[in-house]
């Protein structure tokens, strides 16, 4: 079956670093997708990996290793506003995108 | 970048009445639309793929007559939720993907309806 896997929840501070896991096992691949989503809002696209290595988008990168099926988001100088869930997402072979459970990033003051 | 509407963003019904959400790319022309459902503290759950001119593709487990979906522009399509239930409520976000952006890796979502059946 498909799964992807990241953590349900992880707390950061102000001003520090958080990296964001995700894990996954799809029929086929076709490219990772990262979607930042506030409560009661549809989420909103950070970045896209479909080849291996480092993506920077500002404060935002995206790290993905096909090989080991491996991606993660790191969020740099966090402010509160990064409070949200992020959702990791793979497009499969029928260019069908299976969503991650999303991780709900807690930052405090 | 390209702007996906959706209306209502809320809604509130009755139990065996219908509601309809319309999903509208406002600059682009998308062949393919996603309505996507999303309940409280979980991932959104693709519930079926709408193509303009043609029958939506359900996935498994999605009721078709239920959840009937029309799209019938390049612009614009619908989900109408049939003999709702309280166990329809929920939050159903529309996603598009533009047309002329070939293998264009984003799709561009709705803000959301949130349908709540008393």
């Amino acid at each position: 079956g498909q799964n992807i896997d990241q953590p349900t929840e992880m707390t950061a501070t102000e001003g520090a670093i958080v990296q964001i896991n995700c894990t996954y096992q799809t029929s086929g691949f076709n490219g990772l997708f990262w979607y930042q989503q506030h409560a009661g809002e549809a989420p909103t696209f950070l970045s896209y990996n479909v080849l291996d290595g480092l993506e920077e988008k500002g404060r935002f990168s995206s790290f993905l290793s096909r090989s080991k099926g491996y991606s993660y988001l790191l969020l740099k100088e966090l402010q509160m506003k990064d409070s949200a869930s992020y959702l990791c997402a793979v497009r499969d072979s029928n260019y069908q995108l299976i969503w991650g459970a999303g991780t709900k990033l807690i930052i405090k003051p | 970048g390209a702007v996906v509407s959706q209306h209502p963003s809320r809604v509130i019904c009755k139990s065996g009445t219908s509601v309809k959400i319309e999903c509208r790319s406002l600059d682009f022309q998308a062949t393919t639309m996603f309505w996507y459902r999303q309940f409280p503290k979980k991932s959104l759950m693709l519930m079926a793929t709408s193509n303009e001119g043609s029958k939506a593709t359900y996935e498994q487990g999605v009721e078709k007559d239920k959840f009937l979906i029309n799209h019938a522009s390049l612009t614009l399509s619908t989900l109408t939720v049939t003999s709702a239930h309280p166990e329809d409520s929920s939050f159903y976000i529309c996603s598009a993907r533009d047309s002329e952006g070939g293998d264009s890796y984003e799709q561009y979502f709705g803000p959301g309806t949130r349908l709540t059946v008393t």
